[in-house]
Formats: C-alpha cells, sequence, structure tokens
C-alpha cells in the first residue's frame, strides 16, 4: 500500500462549481500536509500548508485535514479556467525533516 | 514563500553530450536539495537528495554515474546528465526545504536530448 493515494482524475467540472480534491494517507505520524498546483511544464507551486488537524482557507481555497479518518481534502470555490493544473498532495511527519510524501497528483479542467 | 530557481529552463542537447541544470534557493540557505525527474502526465519521482559539502544520496535505480549532483553551497545545487541519451529527455525538477516542514520548488528543466 502507498504512503499516499490520491485520485489522478482527470476531473473536469463547468466554471463556477465547487471542486473538491483528496488524499488519503496510511501513516499516522504525518503531521504536516501540503497542497500543490502544478501547471502543465511547470514546476509545482505551494497552496496551502497545514499543520495537524482542522482547517485553513486562504482565498477560494479550503484545506482540511481529518487526521482521525487520515483524509486531507482541497476545496476550491467559484472554480476559474485558470484553476485548471494537476493538484499534489504532500505530507511529512514531524520529526524526520527531508522526507516528504506525495500523491500523484490529480489533473483538474475547468470549463469555461 | 520561500523561491528556488532553476536553470535552465529547457535545454536541447546532442546524444552523447552532458548538460548541467542548476537549481538555486535565492532567499534562504539549503543545506538539502532534491531532485526530481517527472513524465508527462505522471508525478514526481524523486532521483537524489543533495547534500551540501557530501556526497548525494540516489534513490534506487538511479544510476549516479549518468546523473552527476554536486552541492557546493548553501544555496547552489547542480545536475548534470552525462552522455545524455534521447531516453533521458524528460522534465527535471528540484526543490529545497528553507525550514520547516514546507518544501519549495523550482520551475523546472525541459531537457531534450536529439
Amino acid at each position: 500500500q502507498k504512503e499516499v493515494e490520491q485520485d489522478p482524475g482527470p476531473l473536469s467540472v463547468p466554471e463556477g462549481a465547487i471542486v473538491s480534491l483528496n488524499c488519503t494517507y496510511s501513516n499516522s505520524a504525518f503531521q504536516y500536509f501540503m497542497w500543490y498546483r502544478q501547471y502543465s511544464r511547470k514546476g509545482p507551486e505551494l497552496l496551502m500548508y497545514t499543520y495537524s488537524s482542522g482547517n485553513k482557507e486562504d482565498g477560494r481555497f479550503t484545506a482540511q485535514v481529518d487526521k482521525s479518518s487520515k483524509y486531507i481534502s482541497l476545496f476550491i470555490r467559484d472554480s476559474q479556467p485558470s484553476d485548471s493544473a494537476t493538484y499534489l498532495c504532500a505530507m511529512s511527519e514531524a520529526d524526520t525533516g527531508n522526507q516528504f510524501y506525495f500523491g500523484t497528483g490529480t489533473s483538474l479542467t475547468v470549463i469555461p | 514563500g520561500a523561491v528556488v530557481s532553476q536553470h535552465p529552463s529547457r535545454v536541447i542537447c546532442k546524444s552523447g553530450t552532458s548538460v548541467k541544470i542548476e537549481c538555486r534557493s535565492l532567499d534562504f540557505q539549503a543545506t538539502t536539495m532534491f531532485w526530481y525527474r517527472q513524465f508527462p502526465k505522471q508525478s514526481l519521482m524523486l532521483m537524489a537528495t543533495s547534500n551540501e559539502g557530501s556526497k548525494a544520496t540516489y534513490e534506487q535505480g538511479v544510476e549516479k554515474d549518468k546523473f552527476l549532483i554536486n552541492h557546493a553551497s548553501l544555496t547552489l545545487s547542480t545536475l548534470t546528465v552525462t552522455s545524455a541519451h534521447p531516453e533521458d529527455s524528460s522534465f527535471y525538477i528540484c526543490s529545497a526545504i528553507p525550514q520547516g516542514h514546507t518544501i519549495y520548488f523550482g520551475e523546472g528543466s525541459w531537457l531534450t536530448v536529439v
């Protein structure tokens, strides 16, 4: 079983829709959770960073962590065509410093 | 956020030649940097962990003599693809951790070997 599971999609939604992207994980020691957006032919860009459980909101983006279920989500409200990209989740343990675990990425297309 | 810069963003080289890709941390010092390879529509594949002042740690299956990594300073790591072949054509991405537990990526470098 992979450490981090993410549905690769592709996911296609109409402009203005609410998008829900998810990752599940198996390691209960993960404490730090990140979401990255990667446009085609570009490096991943950090979108959201969350420590432990709870919600974090930044504009149209909300990151949610449910450690009891080992499940994290990224919600995008009022989706725009410019949100079309691949979204990667990543996570790490508290004290392992440099070890990060990535999901495979979900490809999202927002149709105008 | 922290800035990680890669250069060149695109490079074309002839088969059999070597090509160097640079990764710089612009506003922080990075004792550790990471190099990834990404094929179209696939996830990041960690190739190696670059450590300042010491040898890089390569992932299983990655040829260290093929992909030479040098981390000579706290702000610069280089990846040299030696004797490049068309199958080495790929998107190479570096990353670094400024502090804490957030990783930042470079813009990526497209390598095409002809």
